[in-house]
């Protein structure tokens, strides 16, 4: 069975600083990794992933993530925050053919 | 772009009623799923489809069951409507193996 960890429930950061986002990761075989955001009072959306290939991921609004296997880990980062960045966000995990398992979520707070 | 939409943003129900949740999506996609948000829980899945009349049990079955008599529509279905039952409802919908698109949930209360 997969599963996820995010470690941080909260994460605070000052605006312009670099952001990291962990995730940690268990799955049988090769895993499909994701990163969503979440806005106040709004679903799910989508911000990157990865199947295969390159280990460093780039995706919407600045964000990317390292796949890194020894460590099963998929965190997700930003060079520079912004106060808009703030929001819900959640790592999910598959092996092919099976559902999203996602983590608890780790709510990030950018500073002015 | 892919939209999925839910029937209702804000629901308020009674204990032991019948809740119709449903859940449409334009972009011809085979997978849809139902999700609960809790907080400090994440997302939990209820049930899925891959075709239509076709589902399967998600991690928290009890108590929900689902209809998808149209490739477009999967609809999450409250027998009889508990307190516990309180949360967020959220829909998705993708194409095999790709990522999954959420409407923008539905928050039910049941009194």
């Amino acid at each position: 069975a997969q599963s996820v960890a995010q470690p941080e429930d909260q994460v605070n950061v000052a605006e312009g600083n670099p952001l990291t986002v962990k995730c940690t990761y268990s799955v049988s075989g090769n895993p499909y990794l994701f990163w969503y955001v979440q806005y106040p009072n709004r679903g799910l959306q989508f911000l990157l992933k990865y199947i295969t290939g390159d280990n460093l991921v780039k995706g919407s609004y600045g964000f990317e993530a390292e796949f890194n296997k020894s460590q099963t880990s998929f965190h997700l980062k930003k060079p520079s925050a912004l106060v808009s960045d703030s929001a819900l966000y959640f790592c999910a995990v598959r092996a092919s053919n099976t559902p999203l398992v996602f983590g608890k979520g780790t709510r990030l707070s950018v500073i002015a | 772009d892919v939209k999925v939409t839910q029937s209702s943003r804000y629901l308020v129900k009674r204990t032991g009623e019948k809740v119709f949740l449903e859940c449409v999506q334009d972009m011809d996609h085979e997978n849809m799923f139902w999700y609960r948000q809790d907080p400090g829980l994440g997302l939990r899945l209820i049930y899925f489809s891959y075709d239509v009349k076709m589902k399967e049990k998600g991690d928290i079955p009890e108590g929900y069951s689902v209809s998808r008599e149209k490739k477009e529509r999967f609809s999450l279905i409250l027998e009889s409507a508990s307190t516990n039952q309180t949360s967020m409802y959220l829909c998705a919908s993708s194409l095999l193996g790709d990522e999954q698109f959420f409407g923008p949930g539905t928050r039910l209360t049941v009194l």
